[in-house]
C-alpha cells in the first residue's frame, strides 16, 4: 500500500533553511503528482506547494512563492521541499501527499518545522 | 483566494447517533469539494472526493453532497472511531490555489 515517511524538520532560527524529504513507497512514484501540505494551530491546513509526475510543473502557494522549492527524484521515489527564509509563521507540520485533480489521497505522518530565535 | 467555512465549530453526538456538517465556499467549486477526517496525532484521512464519491475503504454511513457553494457531510450512526475533526477542502482552483476550511470536530456526547 501507499507509504510516505517524511523528514528534515527540526528547530531553526528565523532567516535559515532545512530541506524537507519524504520517501515514498508501495505505488509507482512516478505516476503521481504530488504536494506538500502544512498545519498550525494558528492557520490550519494550508497547500503550499504542488509538483506534476514528471517534475516538469511546479506551483506555489502566495505565502512561500520565491522561498520554497519543490523538487523530485523520480528513480528515488523522493519528493523534497527546500525551505528558505524562514519565518516564524512558517512554524507548523508538514505532510506530504499524493495528490489527484488537486485532492490530497494518501498522507504522510509529517515532519514537524519550528521556527524561533 | 476561495474561503471554506464550516459550521459548527464543535458537534456533540452520542454514539449511533447522526452527525451533519456543513462547509461553504465563498464562490462555487462546481463538485470539486473533499472531505478529510483527522484523529489526534494522526495525518487527515481522505473519506469524500468530488463532493460526494468515497474514497476506498469508507463505509457508507459517511456520505457527502452538494455543489457550487453548499457542501454537507453526513455520518449515520457515530461509531467511536468517527470522533475526530472533519475538514473539507476545494480543489476548484488551476493554478492551484487550494484551501481547507478550519475545520468541525466531532466530540463524544
Amino acid at each position: 500500500q501507499v507509504h510516505l515517511v517524511e523528514s528534515g524538520g527540526g528547530l531553526v532560527k528565523p532567516g535559515g533553511s532545512l530541506r524537507l524529504s519524504c520517501a515514498a513507497s508501495g505505488f509507482t512514484f512516478s505516476d503521481y503528482y504530488m504536494t506538500w501540505v502544512r498545519q498550525s494551530p494558528v492557520k490550519g491546513l494550508e497547500w503550499i506547494s504542488y509538483i506534476s509526475s514528471s517534475g516538469t510543473f511546479t506551483y506555489y502557494a502566495d505565502s512561500v512563492k520565491g522561498r520554497f522549492t519543490i523538487s523530485r527524484d523520480n528513480a528515488e521515489s523522493s519528493l523534497y521541499l527546500q525551505v528558505n527564509s524562514l519565518r516564524v509563521e512558517d512554524t507548523a507540520m508538514y505532510y506530504c501527499t499524493t495528490s489527484r485533480k488537486g485532492l490530497m489521497e494518501h498522507w504522510g505522518q509529517g515532519t514537524l518545522v519550528t521556527v524561533s530565535s | 483566494e476561495i474561503v471554506m467555512t464550516q459550521s459548527p465549530g464543535t458537534l456533540s453526538v452520542s454514539p449511533g447517533g447522526r452527525a451533519t456538517l456543513s462547509c461553504r465556499a465563498s464562490q462555487t467549486v462546481s463538485s470539486n469539494l473533499a472531505w478529510y477526517q483527522q484523529k489526534p496525532g494522526q495525518a487527515p484521512r481522505l473519506l469524500i472526493y468530488d463532493a460526494s464519491a468515497r474514497a476506498t475503504g469508507i463505509p457508507a454511513r459517511f456520505t457527502g453532497s452538494g455543489s457550487g457553494t453548499e457542501f454537507t457531510l453526513t455520518i449515520s450512526s457515530l461509531q467511536s472511531g468517527d470522533f475526530g475533526i472533519y475538514f473539507c477542502q476545494q480543489y476548484n482552483d488551476w493554478p492551484p490555489s487550494w484551501t481547507f476550511g478550519q475545520g468541525t470536530k466531532v466530540e463524544i456526547k
